[in-house]
């Protein structure tokens, strides 16, 4: 069974970089028909898709953070991993990873999250 | 941008049937836009409930059922149980490899 767990230090100073990764197990990063992403949660807001990657190092991201994200892949480990830089208190959230399926445009398989706070 | 549009909160009463929408705030809701939806209950990561506008995912309920109402997505509970109290967000699909997530709705079961 595909799992995927995310891992990273939980206090990020402001103006430095948000540096998460996220481990997948069960399965093949290198899959085809699926896209490894990033999405966050703000206390108490909704969810906000962050980008993804495909194994091959594609990248795609949301516009309005495009100038700051950076994810990158690694298939010999079998991970992926988010940089954000820049960061302020309005990047506090809990930061998810996830499997999306291109078969169906989807995220079918979800990391159980981490928690990142951007604090001095 | 685009923007993604869900009621903030909606209330439905045990075993009633609610529908919660999705719409976009230009234009309209289609299959082409590959809606999904997903459950999230406070400190749980979402879970996965209906893709491709109308496909369960493993182990969803049938009460649970997805659709294109006129112009939006569609999520309708029927039969509502007191432990669908959660947020409910749908993701509509917007081409070149990036997705937008609707702010969600709060159901409150009561």
């Amino acid at each position: 069974q595909l799992q995927l767990q995310e891992s990273g230090p939980g206090l990020v100073k402001p103006s430095e970089t948000l540096s998460l990764t996220c481990t997948v197990s069960g399965g093949s990063i290198s899959s085809s028909n699926c896209h490894w992403g990033w999405i966050r949660q703000p206390p108490g807001k909704g969810l906000e898709w962050i980008g993804s990657i495909y194994y091959s190092g594609t990248t795609y991201y949301n516009p309005s953070l495009k100038s700051r994200v950076t994810i990158s892949v690694d298939t010999s480990k079998n991970q992926f991993s988010l940089k954000l830089s820049s960061v302020t208190a309005a990047d506090t959230a809990v930061y998810y990873c996830a499997r999306n399926s291109y078969d169906y445009y989807y995220m079918d398989v979800w990391g159980k999250g981490t928690t990142v706070t951007v604090s001095s | 941008q685009t923007v993604v549009t869900q009621e903030p909160s909606f209330s439905v009463s045990p075993g009633g049937t609610v529908t919660l929408t999705c719409g976009l705030s230009s234009g309209s809701v289609s299959t082409s836009d590959y809606p999904s939806w997903y459950q999230q209950t406070p400190g749980q990561a979402p879970r996965t409930l209906i893709y491709s506008t109308n496909t369960r995912s493993s182990g969803v309920p049938d009460r649970f059922s997805g659709s294109i109402l006129g112009n939006k997505a569609a999520l309708t509970i029927t039969g509502a149980q007191a432990d669908d109290e959660s947020d409910y967000y749908c993701v509509l699909y917007m081409g070149s490899g990036t997705w937008v997530f609707g702010g969600g709705t709060k159901l409150t079961v009561l």
